[in-house]
Parts: C-alpha cells; sequence; structure tokens
C-alpha cells in the first residue's frame, strides 16, 4: 500500500515556465512533508518543507502548498532552470510522541523534471 | 553536505557473500538512516537509529542488520547477500535546526550482487 504518491513518473518544462510537480498522501498522521531533488549518482538534497499548521512555504523559487482536506500537496519552480532538470521526491513523516519533523520519512516514487532550454 | 561519508562508493559481491557498509558522519546527530533506492520504488527505509545502540527497522528489513556503536558510526550488514539486494544505499541524518527538521543524505554505495 502506497501511502505517497507521485502519479507522475516524468514531466517536461521549457525554460522559464512554471513547473508543477504533485504529491498525494494517504495516512491522515502524516503532518510534515518534505521535497527533495536528486541528480544521478548523488544523494537526494532537501529542498524545502511545510508543516501541516501551514498551507504554503515559499524559498525563492521554490514554493510548497499543502491542501490537508485533500491530501495533497504540490511544488511549483518558478521560473524554471536548466538546472532544475533532477528527479524530484516527495515524502512525509507522520507525529510522532517526539513531535513533529523528520523523524520517519516515507517516499514517493519520484516524478524526473526535464527542463527544456 | 552535513558531514556525511559513506564507504565504499561501489562494490560488486557475489550472492552468499557477507556485505558491511558504512556511514559515518562528523556532526554528532542522533538519529541515522539507511535506505535503498531501486527504479519505480523511490527511496525506502531498511533501518534507522536513535542513538548508539538503538535501533529500529524500517519498511524492507529483511535480510539486513545494522549496528551503531559509536555516535559517529552506523553500519548496514546484509549477512548473505542476494541478487535482489543489488541496489544504491544512501545513509542519512537527522538535522533539526531552529526553522527545519530534515534529513541529508550521503553521496550513497551502488552494491552489485552476482
Amino acid at each position: 500500500d502506497q501511502q505517497v504518491k507521485q502519479n507522475s513518473p516524468s514531466l517536461s518544462v521549457q525554460e522559464g515556465r512554471i513547473s508543477i510537480l504533485n504529491c498525494d498522501y494517504t495516512n491522515s498522521m502524516f503532518d510534515y512533508f518534505l521535497w527533495y531533488k536528486k541528480y544521478p549518482a548523488e544523494g537526494p538534497t532537501f529542498l524545502i518543507s511545510i508543516s501541516s499548521i501551514k498551507d504554503k512555504n515559499e524559498d525563492g523559487r521554490f514554493t510548497v502548498f499543502l491542501n490537508k482536506s485533500a491530501k495533497h500537496l504540490s511544488l511549483h519552480i518558478v521560473p524554471s532552470q536548466p538546472g532544475d532538470s533532477a528527479v524530484y521526491f516527495c515524502a512525509a513523516s507522520p507525529f510522532t510522541y517526539s513531535g513533529a519533523g523528520s523523524y520517519q520519512l516515507t517516499f514517493g516514487k519520484g516524478t524526473k523534471l526535464s527542463v527544456i532550454p | 553536505d552535513a558531514g556525511i561519508t559513506q564507504s565504499p562508493r561501489h562494490k560488486v559481491t557475489e550472492t552468499g557473500t557477507p556485505v558491511t557498509l558504512r556511514c559515518h558522519q562528523t556532526e554528532n546527530h542522533r538519529y541515522m538512516y539507511w535506505y535503498r533506492q531501486d527504479p519505480g520504488h523511490g527511496l525506502r527505509l531498511i533501518h534507522y537509529s536513535y542513538g548508539v545502540k538503538d535501533t529500529d527497522k524500517g519498511e524492507v528489513s529483511d535480510g539486513y542488520s545494522v549496528s551503531r556503536s559509536k555516535t559517529e558510526d552506523f553500519l548496514l550488514t546484509l549477512e548473505s547477500a542476494t541478487s535482489s539486494q543489488t541496489s544504491v544505499y544512501f545513509c542519512a541524518i537527522r538535522y533539526t535546526g531552529a526553522s527545519t527538521d530534515t534529513q541529508y543524505f550521503g553521496p550513497g554505495t551502488r552494491l552489485t550482487v552476482l
């Protein structure tokens, strides 16, 4: 049973346009969400996170939106650049006795973003 | 990069042989994790540690064991490697800062079991 779903295996976007990557989750206990970017032959790198008490978080060109009622989050990249071409993973963490955070992450399968110059 | 190194970076071994992968961190982080990444599966948690000698199983722990005798080292052992354990293995640490709580990953170990 896949608890974090990234239903688009790949996405192509023109340079300068907006990239929107989507993620759905099924576990109501998830309350902290993260996005990672991964280049080939490297480890994933953290991009941005959001707690369930918020519905939006911004960091430069990256914005994450959270819709708790729909159990859906999305990552917007504006404007997209060729260097953004990578695999993007959505991850979620449940509330634990130790509080929210990245204590134990469940990852989606990833979306490969290609930004075309 | 949170001072995480993994060794070896690449390994080819044969079915039935024992294999140990090492994760080393230099910043005294309490939580450490082992994941595997396979096509079509994303990243899956194998085992994690919340302190010296404190470990627990993740989603795909069968066939793997771990040990943490020092804060800085987290070892992943395949007692008898199988071809299904061919994968890329990532170690991670949990970093909790003033405004963030995330996991930082090492560079990975590519393991091939023939």
